[in-house]
């Protein structure tokens, strides 16, 4: 069975940081490219970053909204994906989503809460 | 980016009627198109994939077209489990981009 579990959201203040981690067991993980996906409280989906695998080099890829700000990462020997946040903003709140959009994997989703 | 401009915003419909949600691409996607249901506290769900490819487990009454650079999700005979929020995803290029959401509602 395909899981991915989403763990590291909460409430922050703006400028702070946060880690997102995304431990996932059920499928062959260092062949897939990792998303995360972000849903805000108006419901918009909104996709944040990407990470290939490593026969692309672990290429990374970034919204707009959110480069030079978070970092996508990953560990294949523990089947992970990660998502450093910083300089947050309180329009990052939102649900955030671990995701492999090509193979149509989600997790659960995890909330993070930018206010002062 | 590719903007996706999805319409309508909400429907309510009966369990007769056939039920059409589109969305259009802002430049040709190359059939790069999927559909997603979502229900409330839930992770979106994949319906359709490559524009009408049904996803599995997915029941017949779901379909997918496309007319030049319009995508549509027909829903035949809705049931009232099919209420949700339904979102189309461009992964044509990067950025992805989703549409802004249907709200379905059955009656």
């Amino acid at each position: 069975e395909v899981q991915l579990v989403e763990t590291g959201g909460g409430l922050v203040q703006p400028g702070k940081s946060l880690k997102l981690t995304c431990a996932t067991s059920g499928f062959t993980f260092s062949n897939a490219w990792m998303d995360w996906v972000r849903q805000s409280p108006e419901k918009q989906l909104e996709w944040v970053a990407q990470i290939k695998d490593k026969s692309n080099n672990y290429a990374t890829y970034y919204a707009e909204s959110v480069k030079g700000r978070f970092t996508i990462s990953r560990d294949d020997s523990k089947s992970s994906v990660y998502l450093q946040m910083n300089s947050l903003k309180e329009e990052d709140t939102a649900i955030y989503y671990c995701t492999s959009i090509l193979w149509d994997y989600w997790g659960q989703g995890v909330m993070v809460t930018v206010s002062s | 980016d590719i903007q996706m401009t999805q319409s309508p915003a909400s429907l309510s419909a009966s369990l007769e009627e056939i039920v059409t949600i589109t969305c259009k691409a802002s430049q040709g996607i190359d059939d790069y198109l999927s559909w997603y249901q979502q229900k409330p506290g839930k992770s979106p769900q994949l319906l359709i994939y490559d524009a009408t490819s049904l996803a599995d487990g997915v029941p017949s009454r779901f379909s997918g077209s496309r007319s030049g650079t319009q995508y549509s999700l027909k829903i035949s005979r809705p049931q009232v489990d099919d209420s949700g929020i339904y979102y189309c995803l461009q992964s044509y290029s990067t950025p992805p981009t989703f549409g802004a959401g249907t709200k379905l509602e059955l009656k």
